[in-house]
C-alpha cells in the first residue's frame, strides 16, 4: 500500500497568511494526488485534482503543486472560512490512502 | 446540479449488520464510478472500496474483504454499503463519493452528506 504523510497535522495563522501542507507518498504516484476539505458535520469538498488543477467553484487562493513523491498545498492569503482539516489523497493505486490530515486554525 | 442524497443515520449492536444507501440525481449511477469512504471519531478518511472504471468491476480495500459488500440498482440510480459483523471500531461517519470521470486521474467530485453509524450494545 502507498503511505501518504501529511504535514503539519495542525497548524494556526491568521487571516491573511500564506498556509503551506504538505504530503509525501511512499512511492512514485505521477501527479495522482487530489486535496480535500473537510469542515465538521459537512461533505468533503474537492479542492485540488490532478496535483495542480483547481476543481470548479473553488477559490483562487488555493493552490497545488508536486509531482511524483512530494506534494504541497498552498492557500495564499488565508480567510476565516478556510478553517478546516485538509487532506491529501492518492488515486495511483489500489488501494486507495489518504494523508493523516492537517487542521487549520484561525488565530 | 448532482446530489447524492445518503440514509440517515443508524445505531446498531455488535454483530449486526448496516446498509447504507446513496441516492444519485444529476446524473445515472452509470455515469459515475462510485466509492465508499468512511471516518472515524477523531481520526482521518478511510478508503473501503468502490468501483474501479480500469477494471469494471467493485474492488474492496483488503481490511473490508468478507465484511463489506458494495451494490448498485442502476434502476432507481441508488448504491448501497452494507458492512456486517460490525464492532465498536465500526463506528463512523459513511459517505459514498462519485467520481465523475471528467477531468484528469481518479478524484471524488461528488459527495454524500455522510451517515452516521453508532454501533453500540
Amino acid at each position: 500500500d502507498i503511505q501518504m504523510t501529511q504535514s503539519p497535522s495542525s497548524l494556526s495563522a491568521s487571516v491573511g497568511d500564506r498556509v503551506t501542507i504538505t504530503c509525501r507518498a511512499s512511492q512514485t504516484i505521477s501527479n495522482s494526488l487530489n486535496w480535500y476539505q473537510l469542515k465538521p458535520r459537512t461533505a468533503p469538498n474537492l479542492l485540488i485534482f490532478a496535483a495542480s488543477d483547481l476543481h470548479n467553484g473553488v477559490p483562487s487562493r488555493f493552490s497545488g503543486s508536486g509531482s511524483g513523491t512530494d506534494f504541497t498545498l498552498t492557500i495564499s492569503g488565508l480567510q476565516p472560512e478556510d478553517s478546516a482539516t485538509y487532506y491529501c489523497q492518492q488515486t495511483y493505486s489500489i488501494p486507495i490512502t489518504f494523508g493523516g490530515g492537517t487542521k487549520v486554525e484561525i488565530k | 446540479q448532482v446530489q447524492l442524497v445518503q440514509s440517515g443515520a443508524e445505531v446498531k449492536k455488535p454483530g449486526a449488520s448496516v446498509k447504507v444507501s446513496c441516492k444519485v440525481s444529476g446524473y445515472t449511477l452509470e455515469e459515475l464510478s462510485m466509492n465508499w469512504v468512511r471516518q472515524a471519531p477523531g481520526k482521518g478518511l478511510e478508503w473501503m472500496g468502490g468501483f474501479d472504471p480500469t477494471h469494471g468491476e467493485i474492488i474492496y480495500a483488503q481490511k473490508f474483504t468478507g465484511r463489506v459488500t458494495m451494490t448498485e440498482d442502476t434502476s432507481t440510480d441508488t448504491a448501497y454499503m452494507e458492512l456486517s459483523s460490525l464492532r465498536s471500531e465500526d463506528t463512523a461517519v459513511y459517505y459514498c463519493a462519485a467520481d465523475s470521470g471528467v477531468q484528469g486521474p481518479p478524484n471524488y467530485d461528488y459527495w454524500g452528506q455522510g451517515t452516521l453509524v453508532i454501533v453500540s450494545s
